[in-house]
C-alpha cells in the first residue's frame, strides 16, 4: 500500500540545538500531520499542514516548532531550540484530499535530546 | 474539545480466544470513528473505520461498531491468532479544523500460542 517514509529513523542531539525531522508523503496527498508520542503514553496531534498552510495546531506545538513543505518536497518539523521533553517519537501522516479521514502514517523518527 | 478513553492498556490472551477492546468518546461535532493497529517498530496503520452508528466495520476478521447512545465503540475478534499482537489504538475525527485524529491511548495485545 501507499507508504510515507521518515527520515531519519532516529536523531541524537544536545539541548539547545536545532533538529529538523523529515517526512516524505504518499505522493499526490494534500494533507500532511505532525504526531508526537513520548515512551508508554498515547500518540498526540501536533499539526496538520494543507496548500501551503498550517490548519490546527495543539498547545504542544510551541513557538520553537514550525513547519513547512517547499515546493513540494520533503515535509518537514523544525525544532529550535530543542527542550529534554522534545524527546519522543514522531510520525508524519499525510492523507488524500478526497477521503481525509485515512491518514498513512510514517514508521517515526525517535527524538533523544540529552 | 474532542478525547477517546481507552481503559485496557494491556490485553493477554491464547490463541482462538474472544478479543474484545472498548473506547470511549467525546465530541460536539460529528465523529467518524477508527481503529488503528501498529505493530512494533512502525507507524500506525488503518485497521477499521466506522461512520454510522451501529454499522459494523469489518477487516482481517476485525469487527467493530459504535454505540451513539453511550458515545463508545469496540472491537472484536473471534478467534485471535499469535500475529495479532500489537497495539491498537482506537481514534477519533471530527471533521473539524484540517480532520485531526485524536487516539486513545492503546491496548497491547499479547496473544500466546
Amino acid at each position: 500500500g501507499p507508504k510515507v517514509l521518515q527520515i531519519p529513523s532516529h536523531q541524537i542531539i544536545d539541548m539547545g540545538q536545532m533538529v529538523t525531522l523529515n517526512c516524505d508523503p504518499v505522493s499526490n496527498h494534500l494533507y500532511f500531520y505532525w504526531y508526537k508520542q513520548i515512551l508508554g503514553q498515547q500518540m498526540e496531534f501536533l499539526v496538520n499542514f494543507y496548500n501551503g498552510k498550517v490548519m490546527e495546531k495543539s498547545k504542544l506545538f510551541k513557538d520553537q516548532f514550525s513547519v513547512e513543505r517547499p515546493d513540494g518536497s520533503y515535509f518537514t518539523l523544525k525544532i529550535q531550540p530543542t527542550a529534554l521533553e522534545d524527546s519522543a517519537v514522531y510520525f508524519c501522516a499525510s492523507s488524500p484530499g478526497d477521503n481525509y479521514a485515512e491518514q498513512f502514517f510514517g514508521p517515526g523518527t525517535r527524538l533523544t535530546v540529552l | 474539545g474532542d478525547s477517546v478513553i481507552q481503559m485496557q492498556g494491556q490485553v493477554t490472551l491464547s490463541e482462538n480466544d474472544f478479543l474484545f477492546i472498548n473506547c470511549t468518546y467525546s465530541t460536539t461535532g460529528y465523529p467518524t470513528l477508527f481503529w488503528y493497529v501498529q505493530y512494533s517498530g512502525e507507524g500506525p496503520q488503518l485497521l477499521l473505520q466506522v461512520t454510522t452508528a451501529n454499522n459494523k466495520g469489518s477487516s482481517r476478521g476485525f469487527e467493530a461498531t459504535y454505540d451513539k447512545g453511550t458515545t463508545s465503540f469496540h472491537l472484536q475478534k473471534t478467534s485471535v491468532q499469535e500475529i495479532d499482537s500489537a497495539v491498537y489504538y482506537c481514534a477519533m475525527s471530527s471533521g473539524t479544523g484540517g480532520y485531526k485524529v485524536v487516539f486513545g491511548s492503546g491496548t497491547r495485545l499479547l496473544v500466546s500460542p
